[in-house]
């Protein structure tokens, strides 16, 4: 079972730097980490993506450790509109079938003047 | 943004009733998804299809069944609503490569009362 997890909720205040930790200690050797971000009443989007050391794209950063058994996605000075739920994913379909697909509740971050 | 519709986008229904949701995609992608979002639960998957009339059961799946009968539709069916399945329901879709799926972009959701 593909689990992971997250902390149910963060704090932060704009223009931080914010971290969000996932652990899955049964990460498999072909599995991928994916994290998404949800708005109220509208469906997840794409974040990032990796497999492991770091990956960086226009939006956030996801620091995978050599062991892969946890996952950190940063944000770099946040703003208000990064409130939002943040999930974290391990391994897809292919790979483990509809447990690659276990969203949990994710992280609600929420981000203070 | 990803071509992915659904239809209705909200509906109210009496228990007993059997409902139809729609989801379709303009980008050929091979899986789609159907979800449910509850308050408390998170994103949970009902069923996915990896193909035309391929398709298998997700976390979820009593109640529910599929059909996908061409590559950019997936229907979801009630055969009998209840109350319980009143929700919020998400369709997704993934490509595929290499026998890896890629990341998922979901549909802008369907808002269902059961009554």
């Amino acid at each position: 079972l593909a689990k992971t997890t997250q902390p149910i909720s963060m704090d932060s205040y704009e223009g931080q730097e914010v971290n969000i930790t996932c652990s899955h200690n049964n990460i498999a050797t072909n599995d991928y980490i994916t994290w998404y971000q949800q708005f109220p009443s509208q469906g997840p989007r794409f974040i990032i993506q990796g497999y492991k050391t770091k990956v960086t794209n226009e939006v956030a950063s996801l620091f995978i450790p050599a062991d892969r058994k946890s996952s950190t996605l940063s944000l770099p000075r946040v703003s208000l509109s990064d409130t939002a739920v943040y999930y974290c994913l391990v391994g897809d379909i292919v790979s483990r079938g509809a447990d690659g697909l276990t969203f949990g509740k994710g992280t609600h971050l929420i981000i203070q003047p | 943004d990803a071509g992915i519709t659904q239809s209705p986008r909200h509906k109210v229904t009496e228990t007993g009733t059997p409902v139809t949701l729609r989801c379709h995609q303009t980008e050929n992608h091979r899986y789609m998804y159907w979800y449910r979002q509850d308050p408390g639960h998170g994103l949970r998957l009902i069923h996915y299809s990896y193909g035309v009339k391929d398709t298998d059961k997700g976390e979820v799946s009593d109640g529910y069944s599929v059909s996908r009968s061409k590559t950019e539709d997936f229907l979801l069916t009630l055969e009998s609503a209840t109350s319980s399945q009143t929700s919020v329901y998400f369709c997704a879709i993934s490509h595929e490569h290499q026998g890896m799926t890629y990341e998922q972009y979901f549909g802008p959701g369907t808002r269902l009362t059961v009554t």
